[in-house]
Parts: C-alpha cells; sequence; structure tokens
C-alpha cells in the first residue's frame, strides 16, 4: 500500500522568507503521480501541480519550486519570498499509474503560516 | 473557482438522520470523487464514478452510498449518522478515469449533532 508522509504539521515564517514544505512517499511501483494541493483557510482544496514519475526535473512556477528525487522518495515545495496569502494548509498526494480507477492518497498536510 | 459546485455549503443534522450531498462535475468531466477530511482520518478517498458507473471504492462506510446520473451530477448520501461524521466532504472531476489532474469543489461541511 501506498503512503505520503508529510512529517512538519505546522510551519511559522515571516513575510519575505523562502520556505520548504517537505513530502515523503512510499510505493513498490515504479510509475505513479505526485501532488500538491493549497488549502486556505476558506477550505477549498486548490491544484498546485502534478509530476509524474518519469520526470524528474525541477519545476519552477512564479515564486513556487518544486524538487522531485526518486532515488529518496521526495517531492519537496519551496516558496520563495512568502506572502501572508501562502498561509493556507499543504498537501501532498500520491497516485499510482494504470488502469480506469484512481485514487489519491494525501498526507496529513503542512499548516504554513506567514507572518506580516 | 474549480468549476466544480457542491450543495450544500454547511449542514447541520442530528444523529440517526440521512442526508444528500450533491456535486455538479466540471462541464466536460466524466470522472466525479468523492473524499472526506476529518480531523481525526485527514484526507481520504471515498469512492469514483465514471459515466455513471461505480470504478473505485475506497474507505467508505457501508451507511454511505453514493450514485452518479446521466447529467453526470453526482450525489453521496450518508445514512444512520454519527457524531463521527462530521467532515468535511470533498468533491472532485476529472476528465478522464485516471492520469489526471483532479479539481475539487469547494467542500460540504457536515456537522452531526
Amino acid at each position: 500500500a501506498q503512503k505520503v508522509t508529510q512529517a512538519q504539521t505546522e510551519i511559522s515564517v515571516v513575510e519575505k522568507e523562502d520556505v520548504t514544505l517537505d513530502c515523503v512517499y512510499e510505493t513498490r511501483d515504479t510509475t505513479y503521480y505526485l501532488f500538491w494541493y493549497k488549502q486556505p483557510p476558506s477550505g477549498e482544496l486548490v491544484f498546485l501541480i502534478r509530476r509524474n514519475s518519469f520526470d524528474e526535473q525541477n519545476e519552477i512556477s512564479g515564486r513556487y519550486s518544486w524538487n522531485f528525487q526518486k532515488s529518496t522518495s521526495s517531492f519537496n515545495f519551496t516558496i520563495t519570498a512568502s506572502q501572508v496569502v501562502d498561509s493556507a494548509v499543504y498537501f501532498c498526494a500520491l497516485e499510482l499509474v494504470g488502469g480506469s480507477a484512481r485514487q489519491l492518497t494525501f498526507g496529513s498536510g503542512t499548516q504554513l503560516t506567514v507572518l506580516p | 473557482d474549480s468549476g466544480v459546485t457542491q450543495t450544500p455549503k454547511h449542514l447541520i443534522t442530528a444523529t440517526g438522520q440521512r442526508v444528500t450531498l450533491r456535486c455538479s462535475p466540471r462541464s466536460g468531466d466524466l470522472s466525479v470523487y468523492w473524499y472526506q477530511q476529518s480531523l481525526d482520518q485527514g484526507l481520504q478517498f471515498l469512492i469514483q464514478y465514471y459515466n455513471g458507473e461505480e470504478r473505485a471504492k475506497g474507505n467508505i462506510l457501508e451507511r454511505f452510498s453514493a450514485q452518479q446520473f446521466p447529467d453526470l451530477h453526482s450525489e453521496l448520501n450518508l445514512s444512520s449518522l454519527e457524531l463521527g461524521d462530521s467532515a468535511l466532504y470533498f468533491c472532485a472531476s476529472s476528465v478522464r478515469a485516471g492520469n489526471t489532474e483532479a479539481f475539487f469543489g469547494q467542500g460540504t461541511r457536515l456537522t452531526v449533532v
């Protein structure tokens, strides 16, 4: 069975600091997708990124960047120059590839608080 | 706005009652998923439908059931409610049945008193 671990329960930073959210996953499959979702205080889940297990290139989108390392089964998320609006719970998730069924296995989330 | 609509946004009901949560997927999406988010269990997959057919089942209780209608909207029925069923219930949708990103609705917050 697969598992996603987000060891950081809560992180607090001051605005403009960089912050990295850790995600470690476990699966015996060689093909899978990794995701990050953001859950702001309003409660909705906002899709941030999907990454295929065969693509280990780091990705940057504005102030967001993701570091995928298959060797350590990690998919870490960095926010550069954090802003108060980045305050949210961030979830990492894993989906196995194949077949017509799918389900996301989520980590327990990291509560990020960005202080002004 | 993800394009996935869930109603109602909030629901308060008593133990033993039955409720129905509704989800309208994004236009063109054939697959619908239900997730439960609770303090003790976190985010858990309940069930998936694709074009009206059940495709995958997760940790869904026997007291819970779901269906997807011909117009592709979906309903999650929760019966014999217990205090522990209080949670945020999310619906998500995607174009295909797998290997694509799913977009989540804003959730229905269910409180059982």
